[in-house]
């Protein structure tokens, strides 16, 4: 069974369009995480939640908002999509203990034309 | 100055040879590091964490130089397999992982 799994793997919308990924994790962490890869490959954090609350909220437009209603689930909402919104992001999960490392879903490429 | 670095290379190895780079981060209250690999056109998995005594999984060693604030990742016997971009986390209170930009790995025959 996949750890964390998030959906669409594939997603491509016009520019003013709203959009939503949605991850889950099975793995029993506390914690989960929104990350963004852009074209030059920097992964970079959105946002953390913690047992469902937000924990870091990374200088990202309000248009993007998270929203997780149970700490298995974190859901991404994107409104009015812009061009410089494409990129492939990634929901991660762990525990809050210092030395417990990220798992990784597959994936979202989103393509905004 | 970004919070973690790293030589974006490429480094181009002969298959059979040892490859070894670093990580360096700005931040000295980070409390974990870890070194993680990514494939192109997937995910980010986990390689190995870094322990400060450094530590060894098979043919990759990592260590962890908290003066210098640096991290190392050193792969003996490179394989074909083991081309891909290397990936140093640095976590901070709140759970914050901190990713470098990556470190490309050519192991050619």
């Amino acid at each position: 069974d996949t750890a964390v799994s998030q959906t669409p793997k594939y997603l491509v919308t016009q520019m003013g369009n709203d959009k939503s990924i949605k991850c889950e994790q099975n793995l029993g962490h506390d914690t989960m995480y929104w990350y963004k890869q852009d074209s030059k490959k920097f992964l970079k954090i959105m946002f953390s939640y913690n047992n469902k609350e937000l924990i870091i909220n990374e200088t990202v437009p309000n248009r993007f908002s998270p929203k997780s209603p149970d700490k298995a689930h974190l859901n991404l909402h994107i409104n009015s999509l812009e061009l410089g919104d494409s990129a492939v992001y990634f929901c991660a999960s762990s525990q809050s203990s210092y030395n417990s490392p990220l798992h990784f879903g597959n994936g979202t490429r989103l393509t905004v034309t | 100055r970004k919070e973690v670095e790293q030589d974006p290379g490429p480094f181009n190895v002969p298959e059979g040879a040892t490859v070894a780079f670093n990580c360096t981060y700005s931040n000295s209250a980070s409390q974990s590091f870890f070194w993680y690999r990514q494939d192109c056109r997937k995910e980010p998995k986990l390689l190995m964490s870094v322990y400060s005594s450094g530590n060894e999984d098979g043919r990759f060693t990592a260590q962890l130089n908290r003066a210098s604030q640096y991290i190392s990742l050193l792969i003996r016997d490179s394989k074909l397999s083991d081309s891909a971009t290397y990936l140093c986390v640095a976590k901070a209170a709140g759970n914050k992982l901190t990713f470098g930009g990556g470190t490309r790995v050519l192991v050619k025959p």
